[in-house]
């Protein structure tokens, strides 16, 4: 079966630190591009990172640049989310998500999804 | 950033269409994606490539892009389709997420 598991998610003081790990079990990890994607409560949804297959190419939304820094380990089947000088506003569920494999299209949807890990920003 | 606006709300009756929209300058020239997201549950993709069908997504579901619009179309919607949808498009360097929209079939 085709699946993404995410942990490291809690409780963080502000200006602290958390690192996320997502496992990849089912397919191919080393193929694909691979995401971070976080929703506040009762908000939408808001991409975070992207780390291309080889880690050559690695994109943040401007919320979290210079601050929370992606990586992945191919041989291990896992993708990292390093979330350092946390804030209140970066209170979500974290959800790592997997970008098709398309051929001669660079940026594709996100086919597979894990079920997400809270963390929770408060003093 | 780039901006992706949707309708906050869509209600439809059972049976009918729900058209939902997706705003962005040149939208027409990315690719847009679309997910649905059922309360407490991960999100799902429902179009990739403005037209696309992942397999397992029923047939009533298709889509369009073209000028500043994306479209999401719900053919003979039923209660199961009542969710949150979400458009997405990657400009620039950053994936974007549209605003949502819920959609309540009553």
């Amino acid at each position: 079966e085709v699946q993404l598991v995410e942990s490291g998610g809690g409780l963080a003081q502000p200006g602290g630190s958390l690192r996320l790990s997502c496992a990849a079990s089912g397919f191919s990890f080393s193929k694909y591009n691979m995401n971070w994607v976080r929703q506040a409560p009762g908000r939408g949804l808001e991409w975070v990172s992207s780390i291309s297959s080889g880690s050559s190419h690695i994109y943040y939304a401007d919320s979290v640049k210079g601050r929370f820094a992606v990586s992945r380990d191919n041989a291990n089947n896992s993708l990292f989310l390093q979330m350092n000088s946390l804030r209140a506003e970066d209170t979500a569920i974290y959800y790592c998500a997997r970008e098709l494999d398309t051929p001669m299209v660079t940026h594709d949807g996100f086919d597979i999804w894990g079920q997400g890990t809270l963390v929770t920003v408060s003093s | 950033s780039y901006e992706l606006t949707q309708p906050p709300s869509v209600t439809v009756s059972p049976g009918q269409t729900a058209s939902i929209t997706c705003s962005g300058n040149n939208l027409g020239n990315k690719h847009v994606f679309w997910y649905q997201q059922r309360p407490g549950q991960s999100p799902v993709l429902v179009m990739y490539q403005d037209k696309k069908r992942p397999s397992g997504i029923p047939e009533r579901f298709s889509g369009s892009n073209s000028g500043n619009t994306a479209t999401l179309t719900i053919s003979g919607t039923q209660t199961v389709d009542e969710a949150e949808y979400y458009c997405q498009a990657w400009d620039r360097s950053a994936y974007a997420f549209g605003t949502g929209t819920k959609v309540t079939v009553l």
